[in-house]
């Protein structure tokens, strides 16, 4: 089955900065890659999602990009504001497979004054 | 905006006991998903159901789990003897179309096994 890894665990950055989050997925098969933002105690809301036929997606200040020779896609959200601190999980579809959502591991982001 | 709505919102039960996640997906989604994450963790698939009956199921969800569309619109999960690793966050997640649709979640049901 699918495996997808996630890194780094724990990010912290300066407000303004970017920040960068990495996850890479095992199966070929998965074609659908959504981000979900999760504050403590709620439920994951989707981000931003990218699919299998495109390389890169942005919407305002994140985006999206996939590298499916590597298996691998990142998120990537500039200027960050403290309310962007939470955990943010990368996850894995394979649309011809059930559709269930593989999961990373998660990345905690803290976003400092 | 539709949301996926679930009840109780927190649910305390002893070893051994049944419970029972309710949940009522988006009025016009046809595939609902159950998810889990323990406390800390990451979030793991359970089970989906379109049609009337599992589309899939995880390891995780054996023959404790059992899910359910006792109506038009409410899609609930049973677990018939609970254990004390049963403790988590359940998510009930739905979508209109299997192919790159969007999974929408509820506000998920904490339950804690004494």
């Amino acid at each position: 089955g699918e495996n997808v890894e996630q890194h780094p665990s724990t990010l912290s950055v300066q407000e303004g900065d970017s920040a960068v989050i990495k996850c890479t997925y095992s199966d070929s098969a998965s074609n659908y890659f959504p981000w979900y933002k999760q504050e403590l105690g709620k439920r994951p809301q989707l981000i931003i999602d990218i699919r299998s036929n495109v390389g890169e997606k942005k919407d305002q200040r994140i985006a999206v990009t996939l590298n499916k020779t590597a298996k691998h896609f990142s998120l990537h959200i500039t200027e960050t504001q403290p309310e962007d601190s939470a955990v943010y999980f990368c996850a894995a579809v394979n649309r011809g497979g059930g559709n269930k959502l593989t999961f990373g591991t998660g990345t905690q982001l803290k976003v400092e004054l | 905006e539709p949301e996926v709505t679930q009840t109780p919102s927190h649910q305390v039960t002893q070893m051994g006991q049944e419970v029972i996640l309710r949940c009522v997906p988006i009025s016009n989604h046809l595939y609902f998903y159950w998810y889990r994450q323990i406390l800390g963790q990451k979030v793991e698939f359970l089970v989906s159901f379109y049609n009337n009956e599992i589309s899939e199921k995880s390891e995780i969800f054996d023959d404790q789990f059992s899910v359910e569309r006792p109506d038009g619109s409410n899609f609930t999960l049973k677990i018939r003897s609970t254990k004390l690793e049963d403790s988590a966050m359940y998510f009930c997640a739905s979508n209109g179309i299997p192919f790159g649709e969007t999974q929408y979640f509820g506000p998920g049901t904490r339950l804690l096994v004494l």
